[in-house]
């Protein structure tokens, strides 16, 4: 079935950097862009960015500009999402997500991952 | 940037009522307005998308309207599993951005 399932919590302290990895099955990995979106305990969706896993093109939230890096393997169906100078404001969980193809428009985003805690702490 | 409000942000009804949450963007957005339902502890889902368009799988008892900046979900006979957090979510052009999202409660 169509799947994306993202790696396992991480826990680092400020200033690390972490890489959250998406590995997406069950469908034609190039054709979907991979779309991060993050939520703080209890808050709302907070959308990072896209890659495109055909052209490894990228797009990201003016927020995250310089300190976030999406990219993509295309031989082993994974995107990747890099975070660095971690800060006590970066604990979240992490989703990967599927861009749903829409004429004209941007992502809706249909797949999901099941999320990544990140937990910055020192 | 695209900012988009919500209301309210919570609600209680009862099982049966008919729920309507309403979503406005601070730019029009023509009709590229998505909503997601996150249930406790639970991944986000897509019910709809471009407005009005109900993903495959989702009862039909969710339906989506509005264009430019105003927008509603709405829940035609409310269910004990819809409890959880509804959230918009402008899908017009990047940067992408969701509303800050109505929780719905069995009252």
């Amino acid at each position: 079935q169509v799947q994306l399932v993202q790696s396992g919590a991480e826990v680092k302290q400020p200033g690390a950097s972490v890489t959250v990895s998406c590995k997406a099955s069950g469908y034609a990995f190039r054709t979907y862009d991979i779309n991060w979106v993050r939520q703080a305990p209890g808050q709302g969706l907070e959308w990072m960015g896209w890659v495109s896993p055909d052209s490894g093109n990228t797009g990201y939230a003016q927020k995250f500009q310089g300190r976030v890096t999406m990219t993509r393997s295309t031989s082993t169906n994974t995107a990747y999402m890099e975070v660095t100078s971690l800060r006590s404001d970066d604990t979240a969980v992490y989703y990967c997500a599927r861009g749903l193809i829409i004429l004209g428009a941007a992502d809706a985003f249909d797949i999901w991952g099941q999320g990544t805690l990140v937990t910055v702490s020192s | 940037d695209v900012q988009m409000t919500q209301s309210p942000s919570s609600l209680s009804a009862s099982v049966g009522d008919r729920v309507t949450i309403t979503c406005r963007s601070s730019q029009v957005i023509s009709t590229y307005l998505a909503w997601y339902q996150q249930k406790p502890g639970k991944v986000p889902k897509l019910l709809i998308y471009s407005a009005s368009t109900l993903q495959s799988g989702v009862p039909t008892r969710f339906s989506g309207s509005g264009s430019g900046t105003d927008f509603t979900l709405t829940i035609s006979s409310l269910q004990p599993e819809d409890v959880g957090t509804y959230y918009c979510q402008n899908h017009n052009s990047a940067p992408l951005s969701f509303g800050g999202g109505t929780k719905v409660e069995i009252k």
